[in-house]
């Protein structure tokens, strides 16, 4: 099946700084990716669509200037973190869709942790 | 919106069959989905069913889809440990988006 490779699996940062996740379809081009979060023992909660060439659209409540979100190619979309707090701490998950395909297929995570 | 719910916790004994259920509630969904999640690893696809089947079967999974009722169900036959995860169905209802389920989280006991 198709592979999505995320990294970083996990990242430790101060509170302030900025943290940077890569999001990439290894053999398929993506013409969309998503980008998700997962708190512990909860369902995925979508925070927004990246669509590549244009700006994401993001979902109601997550905020655009503190999770900017780039997919400059098809086979790459990041999140940025922006001034971390820990209450940015969470399981952070992309996925993306091939063209015209109905599957969607998930990176491993990453855990982001804020200290 | 969409709402998917499921049952958080389903315990079975090695070689038992384990069935899991989803209801939604968006009658439009057009494709539904099982996934895997193993504790710290992101989601891996098990198997999907279109919206105008009944039931698909794929090794040791069935899928069964009542539309009627909104209601999916995940069987696994001869459920072995390594099948100890938390489950999730997701709905796609149109636009690129899939609402998921709360997650089941499956223990298999010796």
């Amino acid at each position: 099946g198709a592979v999505v490779s995320q990294h970083p699996s996990r990242v430790i940062c101060k509170s302030g700084t900025s943290v940077k996740i890569e999001c990439r379809s290894l053999d398929f081009q993506a013409t969309t990716m998503f980008w998700y979060r997962q708190f512990p023992k909860q369902s995925l909660m979508l925070m927004a669509t990246s669509n590549e060439g244009s700006k994401a659209t993001y979902e109601q409540g997550v905020e655009k200037d503190k999770f900017l979100i780039n997919h400059a190619s098809l086979t790459l979309s990041t999140l940025t973190v922006t001034s971390a707090h820990p209450e940015d701490s969470s399981f952070y998950i992309c996925s993306a869709r091939g063209t015209g395909g109905e599957k969607l297929f998930f990176g491993s995570g990453t855990q982001l942790s804020v200290l | 919106g969409e709402d998917v719910e499921q049952s958080l916790f389903l315990s079975v004994r090695e070689g038992d069959s384990s069935v899991i259920n989803c209801t939604y509630t968006d009658s439009s969904s057009t494709y539904l989905y099982w996934y895997k999640q193993e504790p710290g690893a992101g989601l891996q696809l098990l198997t999907y069913i279109f919206s105008n089947m009944d039931m698909k079967q794929d090794q040791r999974l069935t899928v069964l889809l009542n539309k009627k009722d909104k209601h999916l169900s995940l069987r696994i036959a001869d459920t072995q440990t390594g099948d100890s995860a938390i489950y999730f169905c997701a709905v796609d209802g149109g636009g690129n988006k899939l609402t998921f389920g709360t997650g089941t989280q499956l223990k298999v006991e010796l």
